[in-house]
């Protein structure tokens, strides 16, 4: 039981230069998010996805892009990577529900020079 | 808005003092209330929750307790270890599908 896992663990990019960060769960989850954390001001939700063939955009969603691709797997896009987009990257997934606990992965380190 | 607003770090403890980490939140609606820790390297994993006014958390050592008059779901441990050094990261949960809402977090260094 894997848990939560997301490729790639780091990652250069230069401005301009497109990747896409990917997300698995095999929790069976419904609900999956997109988070990144910036020194200082904690985990802000990019987007997140509440059930299979949903996506809604969260408090910073400008420059990205998603696909939740089935039930499992949810990927976030860069189409074109500004320095600013340089953070670290967290994917997590839910039950749904408000009181839910959320399980994170590890993280992908990116920087956009 | 909704906001979670935390002690600033670092916070710097010898061995088996007493912690607190203060947060403190801003809601509409009955918020779910949350602490996560970051061990270096790693993602992070919820360490308690607290669903309703005067529930308590506890897990690990690591109490909180929801507080509605006050806002407040500050962290406390009695007695902390060198393998509690971590980020702590409070955040709250209201009606909007699950999302969370961060603090900024706060990093805590134990000295043996």
């Amino acid at each position: 039981n894997a848990g939560v896992t997301q490729t790639p663990k780091f990652q250069v990019l230069k401005t301009g230069q497109s990747m896409t960060l990917q997300c698995a769960q095999d929790m069976n989850h419904n609900s999956m998010y997109w988070y990144r954390q910036d020194p200082g001001m904690g985990l802000r939700l990019i987007y997140y996805s509440a059930s299979e063939g949903t996506t809604d955009k969260g408090e910073v969603p400008n420059g990205y892009n998603v696909s939740r691709l089935n039930k499992r797997e949810f990927s976030l896009r860069l189409e074109s990577a500004a320095p600013s987009q340089t953070s670290v990257y967290f994917c997590a997934s839910s039950e749904q529900g408000n009181s839910r606990e959320q399980y994170f992965g590890p993280g992908t380190r990116l920087t956009v020079t | 808005g909704n906001s979670v607003t935390q002690m600033e770090g670092p916070v710097t403890l010898s061995e088996e003092a007493f912690l607190t980490i203060n947060c403190t939140y801003t809601a509409t609606g009955y918020p779910s209330l949350f602490w996560y820790v970051q061990y270096p390297g790693e993602g992070l994993q919820l360490l308690l929750k607290a669903t309703k006014a005067d529930d308590k958390g506890s897990n690990k050592g690591f109490e909180a307790t929801y507080r509605k008059e006050t806002t407040s779901f500050h962290l406390e441990k009695g007695s902390v270890q060198v393998s509690d050094s971590a980020v702590y990261f409070c955040a709250l949960s209201v009606n909007q599908g699950g999302k969370l809402i961060f603090g900024q977090g706060t990093e805590l260094s134990v000295k043996p």
